[in-house]
């Protein structure tokens, strides 16, 4: 079983649709919840970070954490087309751990 | 502010050539991360270092793969005897300290071994 599970889709939804990501994982020693995301041929941007269980909003985005559930979900309202890239979780176990990453999930946002 | 940068952008090697491939971290960023980013694949973690000693080389897939740090600033990922397995996009990253969970990336290396 891998550490962390990211369904790679490709996920395709119309303009203004609420987005839900989703990454389940194993390790409970993670504490810090990560989403980055990826445009095409660019490296990732950190779209924002969470520590522990609990929900983080910026935005559109939020980030909700279930350490119970080992789960975790990036939703975005009002979505754009220019939301259009792969976003990637990551997860670690606090400073000085690496980052365990999931293969990404492919959105399209479609105007 | 400047972010990471990488160099090259691409590259194109033949199969048993040596390569080396640059990063230069944030400003002030101590810490810095080199990843592996294969076609469809999550990011793979290489190695990191915090100032010029790598605390964690536990990614390196096989003794080919060495990095080295000239104190807290650029980095180099060189591949010795490099093979078609080995192309990928080679992702850096830095973060202050050693707040591991707020990493910014460069743009990528694009490796292509033929």
């Amino acid at each position: 079983q891998k550490e962390v599970e990211q369904d790679p889709g490709p996920l395709s939804v119309p303009e203004g649709a609420i987005v839900s990501l989703n990454c389940t994982y194993s390790n409970s020693a993670f504490q810090y919840f990560m989403w980055y995301r990826q445009y095409s041929r660019k490296g990732p941007e950190l779209l924002m970070y969470t520590y522990s269980s609990g929900n983080k909003e910026d935005g559109r985005f939020t980030a909700q954490v279930d350490k119970s559930s080992k789960y975790i979900s990036l939703f975005i309202r009002d979505s754009q087309p220019s939301d259009s890239a792969t976003y990637l979780c990551a997860m670690t176990r606090g400073s000085n751990y690496k980052l365990t990453f999931g293969k990404g999930t492919l959105l399209t946002v479609n105007p | 502010g400047a972010g990471v940068s990488q160099s090259p952008s691409n590259k194109v090697t033949e199969k048993g050539k040596d390569v080396e491939l640059r990063c230069d971290p944030i400003s002030g960023h101590t810490a810095l991360y080199w990843y592996r980013q294969r076609l469809g694949q999550g990011l793979e973690f290489l190695i990191y270092f915090q100032g010029n000693s790598a605390p964690d080389k536990s990614g390196l897939p096989s003794d080919r793969f060495s990095a080295e740090r000239t104190g807290e600033s650029v980095s180099t990922l060189t591949i010795q005897r490099t093979q078609q397995e080995d192309s990928a996009v080679y992702l850096c990253a830095s973060s202050k300290g050693l707040q591991t969970y707020e990493q910014y990336f460069g743009p990528g290396t694009r490796l292509t071994v033929t």
